[in-house]
């Protein structure tokens, strides 16, 4: 079993629409989560951070952590096609060095006009 | 203040050869990471270096090093390459690479092996 599993999609969903991207993970040591998002041809830009469980809510961007159930979520309201993007969640027990993040592999989300 | 860059954005290598990539972190941090990024395998951690000391490893072969220097531009090298090193290689930087700190990543170098 893989430390990180995402559905890799692709996820197609029409403008406006809200959008449920998610992650289970294994690792009971994880504590620190992300969510990426990454353009075609570009290196990923980190869009939400939560530190443990529970809810942060950054504009129409809302992440989720259960840590009880091993489970992360991102949702996006009023989807854009600017949303149009390959989202990658990823996690660290932090501690001393945060450098080793583990990704799942993405979800590639188009939206559609 | 700028971004994380990298250079050479893309690169054409044989079998064989060797390659150095090269990474300049924002200005004042202090801790580079190296991905590496496959369509398969996805996102996979390589190194970290830190005050020009690897602070972090991944599982990868011993093909694979990296160096920090003083100012804390990293390169990476990769010898013996192998068509299966293709891959876009990101570089992330932050303040300190503590739990806290949020990891800025590069555009990446493309790189194929023929």
């Amino acid at each position: 079993q893989k430390e990180v599993e995402q559905d890799p999609g692709p996820l197609s969903v029409p403008e406006g629409a809200i959008v449920s991207l998610n992650c289970t993970y294994s690792n009971s040591a994880f504590q620190y989560f992300m969510w990426y998002r990454q353009y075609s041809r570009k290196g990923p830009e980190l869009l939400m951070y939560t530190y443990s469980s529970g809810n942060k809510e950054d504009g129409r961007f809302t992440a989720q952590v259960d840590k009880s159930s091993k489970y992360i979520s991102l949702f996006i309201r009023d989807s854009q096609p600017s949303d149009s993007a390959t989202y990658l969640c990823a996690m660290s027990s932090g501690g001393g060095s945060q450098g080793n993040l583990i990704f799942g592999k993405g979800t590639k989300l188009s939206v559609k006009p | 203040k700028a971004g994380v860059t990298q250079t050479p954005r893309y690169l054409i290598k044989t079998r064989g050869q060797q390659v150095t990539l090269s990474c300049s972190p924002i200005s004042g941090h202090r801790s580079v990471s190296w991905y590496q990024q496959t369509p398969g395998q996805g996102l996979q951690f390589l190194f970290e270096y830190f005050s020009e000391t690897q602070r972090n490893k991944g599982n990868f072969p011993g093909r694979f090093s990296g160096r920090q220097f003083s100012n804390s531009r990293s390169e990476m090298n990769v010898s013996t390459l192998e068509l299966g090193d293709s891959a876009l290689y990101l570089c992330a930087s932050s303040p300190t690479g503590g739990g806290t700190d949020t990891q800025y990543f590069g555009p990446g170098t493309r790189l194929t092996v023929l």
